[in-house]
């Protein structure tokens, strides 16, 4: 097993135009947690998975963001009509479960939004 | 909603000497992890403390979670070149498996 994967690992995009991410967990963890991370912050939570089900999604985050799960194994993250505020890293992270909690993470997807 | 501050922002040592951080959220909290960042690298986790009091270490890392379950600190004790990083606290809740991140404590060693 080689980590968390993600693809790709940059993306430069016009305003207005739509992403999409891709995220590779562990493969025997059931927990898949998408982060955005900007310079100087920490990863500030967005949306995550149990299997294929989305138990939780961040109020602060838009409607033009949206994430799928649809196996329970990998995962998207799509942002329509991209704003250049949207530009930062995100992030992908995979867990066990309640019991074994720590996050492992993958190295991110930074945005460019010009 | 719940929010994790930690302090100081930055700081800067000498290698050898020691270096804290501190974490505190707004509520209280079921189990903290402490993560560690490489400059350009993803967080990694380094240990997760659940017990109220709870203390562990590390080698020269020492992680303390305070009674009221609403504070953390991490200590390092004589600082390597190897140390530097961005260290982030994360707290847990009994009714999500999210974590809050806290706001970082930018560590820089001069040898």
């Amino acid at each position: 097993d080689t980590g968390v994967s993600q693809n790709p690992r940059h993306k430069i995009t016009k305003r207005g135009q739509n992403v999409t991410f891709r995220c590779d967990p562990i493969s025997e963890h059931n927990r898949l947690y998408w982060y955005r991370q900007t310079l100087g912050q920490g990863p500030e939570f967005l949306t995550y998975f149990q299997n294929e089900a989305q138990l939780e999604k961040s109020r602060l985050l838009s409607d033009r963001f949206s994430a799928e799960r649809p196996k329970g194994s990998f995962s998207t993250l799509e942002i329509q009509r991209t704003e250049q505020g949207d530009s930062a890293m995100y992030l992908c992270a995979s867990s066990l479960g309640r019991l074994r909690n720590e996050q492992f993470f993958g190295p991110g997807t930074r945005l460019t939004v010009l | 909603g719940q929010q994790v501050m930690q302090i100081p922002q930055y700081q800067h040592v000498q290698e050898g000497e020691d270096f804290t951080t501190y974490c505190n959220s707004s509520t209280t909290l079921s189990n903290i992890q402490w993560y560690k960042q490489r400059p350009g690298g993803h967080p990694v986790f380094l240990i997760q403390l659940v017990k109220s009091g709870e203390v562990k270490k590390q080698k020269r890392l020492t992680f303390q979670f305070g009674e009221a379950k609403k504070n953390s600190s991490l200590h390092i004790t004589a600082t390597q070149t190897t140390d530097v990083g961005t260290y982030f606290c994360a707290g847990g809740s009994d009714n999500t498996d999210k974590l809050i991140f806290g706001t970082g404590t930018r560590l820089q060693v001069f040898p």
